[in-house]
């Protein structure tokens, strides 16, 4: 059963950083690409960066571009997005997502989500 | 970048009503569009992808059709468990992006 577990989330200070998580189980994570996605309070779905398979192809929004890192460690399952020079607009829920095909050169096709973990940017 | 459009914002309905929500593209997405059902406080749950193709575990009273710029997603016999706000999301270029949402609410 494909399992994402997102964490890392909690309130910050307008320009602090923030680490969040998302650990994978279930399915052969080194092949497939993952994304993360937002959703601000009583908002729609926002789609934040994507990282390929081996973790050499990244993607931003431009609403994060430049201050946003993603990464993977294949070794740990793990993904991971850096948050830093954080905003209030930054507030969200934050959910990784996984690509459904492996090893595709085109990604966004989701088919599994995390639970989502809350970011709160506030003085 | 491509903008998605989804109508109406919000229905109502009651159970056993069949219900239909459009999706335009502000141009092209051949058939590079997915289909979401969110419930609240939930993440999103894939229900249609590559504009007609079912997600596996998703009850065939869901259905999708549509290619180009306008898709269609269609709810045959409401039942209580399919009041959500629904989303789609093109994924034919950089960057994708999702539909404002539809919020299916009980008349």
């Amino acid at each position: 059963e494909v399992q994402l577990l997102d964490s890392g989330g909690g309130l910050v200070q307008p320009g602090g950083s923030l680490r969040l998580s998302c650990v994978a189980s279930g399915f052969s994570f080194s092949s497939y690409a993952m994304s993360w996605v937002r959703q601000a309070p009583g908002k729609g779905l926002e789609w934040v960066s994507v990282v390929g398979d081996i973790g050499d192809t990244t993607y931003y929004a431009d609403s994060v571009k430049g201050r946003f890192t993603i990464s993977r460690d294949n070794s740990k399952n793990t993904l991971y997005l850096q948050m830093n020079s954080l905003r209030a607009e930054d507030t969200a829920v934050y959910y990784c997502a996984k690509d459904r095909w492996p090893n595709s050169g085109s990604y966004y096709d989701f088919d599994y989500w995390g639970q989502g973990t809350l970011v709160t940017v506030s003085s | 970048d491509i903008q998605m459009t989804q109508s109406p914002s919000s229905l109502s309905a009651s159970v056993g009503d069949r219900v239909t929500i459009t999706c335009r593209a502000s141009q092209g997405v051949g058939n590079y569009l997915a289909w979401f059902q969110q419930k609240p406080g939930k993440a999103p749950k894939s229900l249609i992808y590559a504009a007609s193709k079912l997600q596996s575990g998703v009850p065939s009273k869901f259905s999708a059709s549509g290619s180009g710029t306008e898709f269609t997603l269609t709810i045959t016999s409401l039942q209580p468990e399919d009041f959500a706000t629904y989303y789609c999301l093109h994924y034919y270029s950089h960057p994708p992006a999702f539909g404002q949402g539809t919020k299916v609410e009980i008349k």
